[in-house]
C-alpha cells in the first residue's frame, strides 16, 4: 500500500530565504507526483505536475523534482515572500491496479514572516 | 471561468440525519472525486468516478453514497449521518483516472454533525 509522507509538518522562514520541501512515497510505480498548495479555508490548487518519465518542472519560482528511484520529490521555493503562506501537499498517483487515484501527503505548513 | 462548484459551503446536521453534497465541474472533466479532510488524516478518497455511469468505492466509503448524474455532475449523500463523518468535503475533477492529469479542487464543503 502506498504511503506518502511530508516533513516537517510546519516550517518557518523569513523572507528572502530559499526553502525546499520534502515528500517520500513508498512505491515507486507512479504514473505522476503533483504538488498542491492549500490556502487556510479553501481548496487545494495545484502547483506542479511531473510525470513519472521527467526529473523535474518549473513554474516561476517553484520547482519540483522526481526521483523515483528513491522515492522522493522537493518542492524548492526560490526567494520565499509572505504570500507564499499556506500548506502545501504532494500526491502520488496514476497506480494502475488502483484505477489510477492519488494518494496525499499530509502536507506541510509554510509561514513566511516580513 | 468557474471551474468546480460546490454546494452547501456550510452544514450542521444533527446525528441520523440525511443529506446530500453538490458538485460540478464545467471543464468536460470524465473523471470526479470526493476526498475528505481530517486534522492528522490529510486527504482520503471516499469514492470516485472515473467516467459517465461509473463509480467506484475509495479509502473510506463506508456511510456514503454517490451518484454520477451527468458528465457534469458528481453527488456525495450521507444517509444517516453520524458525528465521525464531521469533516471538510472537496469534490475533485481530472480528465482521466488512469495515469491522471492536473486535479482541479472545489473549494470545500464544511459538515458538523452533532
Amino acid at each position: 500500500k502506498q504511503e506518502v509522507t511530508q516533513i516537517p509538518a510546519a516550517l518557518s522562514v523569513p523572507e528572502g530565504e530559499n526553502l525546499v520541501l520534502n515528500c517520500s512515497f513508498t512505491d515507486s510505480a507512479i504514473y505522476n507526483l503533483q504538488w498542491f498548495r492549500q490556502d487556510p479555508g479553501k481548496g487545494l490548487t495545484s502547483l506542479l505536475l511531473i510525470q513519472s518519465s521527467q526529473r523535474e518542472q518549473t513554474s516561476g519560482r517553484l520547482n519540483a523534482s522526481l526521483d523515483k528511484s528513491s522515492g522522493r520529490s522537493t518542492l524548492y521555493i526560490a526567494a520565499s515572500q509572505p504570500g507564499d503562506s499556506a500548506t502545501y501537499l504532494c500526491a502520488a498517483g496514476g497506480f494502475y491496479n488502483q484505477g489510477g487515484k492519488l494518494i496525499f501527503g499530509q502536507g506541510t505548513e509554510l509561514s513566511v514572516k516580513p | 471561468n468557474a471551474g468546480v462548484t460546490q454546494t452547501p459551503k456550510f452544514q450542521v446536521l444533527k446525528t441520523g440525519q440525511s443529506m446530500t453534497l453538490q458538485c460540478a465541474q464545467d471543464m468536460n472533466h470524465n473523471s470526479m472525486y470526493w476526498y475528505r479532510q481530517d486534522p492528522g488524516m490529510g486527504l482520503r478518497l471516499i469514492y470516485y468516478s472515473a467516467s459517465e455511469g461509473t463509480t467506484d468505492k475509495g479509502e473510506v466509503p463506508n456511510g456514503y453514497n454517490v451518484s454520477r448524474l451527468n458528465k457534469r455532475e458528481f453527488s456525495l449523500r450521507l444517509e444517516s449521518a453520524a458525528p465521525s463523518q464531521t469533516s471538510v468535503y472537496f469534490c475533485a475533477s481530472s480528465v482521466r483516472t488512469l495515469n491522471t492529469g492536473e486535479l482541479f479542487f472545489g473549494e470545500g464543503s464544511r459538515l458538523t454533525v452533532l
